[in-house]
């Protein structure tokens, strides 16, 4: 099956400066990669997501990049602002046989004022 | 207001004692699944559904029973609870009648088994 690697477990941060948080993925069939925040006391939530006809995807201060060949996939966080202290995941899905969303084993961001 | 609405959020039992947590989501999704979440592993999906009837494992199903008799409901049932299933559950939904898009979670229940 499946199986997503993410790297580093802590990130600590200076506020303004950027943050990067990276996944490995081992299945090839593997094209639909999203990337959930999930804040204290609740559950995890869509923040940005790349299928893997797409090599980046921005959504104003987030990114997402995807290497098909290496089969890794990264979060880049720029201009960090307070409100991004949280616990980040990485996931991995596929639509073909596979239908499960295979998750990474998260990220402790912290943005230090 | 979408959601999927998780119950209890917390729950204490003791050991061998049948237990249901509640999952339901008001999206009309197909695709809906249980995770438990536990430090340093991640959030690890427990069984998953892909429509009415339909279910299947996930990585770790050991312990757990899942039914979908409704397409809005999806309850996590444990038989006979033991500590090692400790632990924080998420219920989540999605639209899957093709690709993947995004999985809404519920808000948790946080489950003690002494």
């Amino acid at each position: 099956g499946e199986n997503v690697e993410q790297h580093p477990s802590t990130l600590s941060v200076q506020e303004g400066d950027s943050a990067v948080i990276k996944c490995t993925y081992s299945d090839s069939a593997s094209n639909y990669f999203p990337w959930y925040k999930q804040e204290l006391g609740k559950g995890p939530q869509l923040i940005i997501d790349i299928r893997s006809n797409v090599g980046e995807k921005k959504d104003q201060r987030i990114a997402v990049t995807l290497n098909k060949t290496a089969k890794h996939f990264s979060l880049h966080i720029t201009e960090t602002q307070p409100e991004d202290s949280a616990v980040y995941f990485c996931a991995a899905g596929s639509n073909f046989g596979n239908e499960k969303l295979t998750f990474g084993t998260g990220t402790r961001l912290t943005i230090i004022p | 207001e979408a959601q999927v609405t998780q119950n209890p959020r917390y729950l204490i039992t003791v050991t061998g004692k049948k237990l249901t947590v509640t999952c339901s989501q008001n999206m009309n999704h197909e695709y809906m699944s249980w995770y438990r979440q536990d430090p340093g592993l991640g959030l690890r999906q427990i069984y998953y559904s892909m429509n009415v009837e339909v279910t299947d494992k996930g990585d770790v199903p050991e312990g757990y029973k899942v039914s979908r008799k409704e397409k809005r409901n999806f309850p996590l049932i444990l038989e006979s609870p033991s500590p090692n299933q400790t632990s924080l559950y998420f219920c989540a939904s999605s639209s899957r009648t093709g690709a993947w898009t995004e999985a809404f979670f519920g808000q948790g229940t946080r489950l003690t088994v002494v």
